[in-house]
């Protein structure tokens, strides 16, 4: 079955506003990775998150990890319109193998 | 970041045909190459992972002798449609990962086909 499930599917905020998305997965991992993908175009590495961290920081990025929960979450700090994309997680096991879920839709309105 | 190319970015191709489509990392090496297909508004389905010089490993349920993986080089992997059905039709994408990449994968802009 499809790991890495995100939540909310779709999210609309106003320029400035804070967004969070969420993920979850089933089994145990590597690492989690979030990805960015302008429609119709391929993916955009954002952030790698290995099992033993907790939270990471990328510049307006933020990510946490909780393997107990089997859950991450992103956080992007005074959105821009050019946020505007789906954002994917994918969640990382043996030979580089990565299972994404079905991505949160996200909509910044200037 | 690492770049990896897609040709084509679009193909229209007539029912029972092969289609052929390159991933080709320009500037770094993978050992390891996926491929994806994501159907309008859904998330990617990993068809398969191709390892450089061997053969690749199908995810349960893609046929492989309809989507034929080539990964001939640690640059360049090719995916095969072959006698491509109206129900091909989708957004195909490649990544590449391993060696320096690491456990990041670096995608294709990907391509578009359309089956008629």
């Amino acid at each position: 079955s499809q790991q890495g499930e995100e939540d909310p599917q779709a999210l609309s905020i106003q320029e400035g506003e804070n967004a969070t998305m969420n993920c979850s997965y089933k089994t145990s991992i590597n690492n989690l990775q979030w990805y960015r993908q302008n429609s119709g175009r391929g993916l955009v590495h954002l952030i790698l998150i290995r099992s033993n961290e907790r939270e990471k920081h990328s510049g307006r990025l933020r990510v946490t990890l909780d393997t107990s929960k089997k859950s991450s979450s992103l956080l992007i700090t005074a959105s821009r319109a050019a946020d505007t994309a789906s954002y994917f997680c994918g969640s990382g096991g043996s030979n580089y193998k990565l299972t994404f879920g079905k991505g949160t839709l996200l909509t910044v309105n200037p | 970041g690492a770049v990896v190319s897609q040709h084509p970015s679009w193909v229209i191709c007539k029912s029972g045909t092969s289609v052929k489509i390159e991933c080709r990392s320009l500037d770094f090496q993978a050992t390891t190459m996926f491929w994806y297909r994501q159907f309008p508004k859904q998330s990617l389905m990993l068809m398969a992972t191709s390892n450089e010089g061997s053969k690749a490993t199908y995810e349960q349920g893609v046929e492989k002798d309809k989507f034929l993986i080539n990964h001939a080089s640690l640059t360049l992997s090719t995916l095969t449609v072959t006698s491509a059905h109206p129900e091909d039709s989708s957004f195909y994408i490649c990544s590449a990962g391993g060696r320096e990449a690491r456990e990041t994968q670096y995608f294709g802009p990907g391509t578009r086909l359309l089956v008629l």
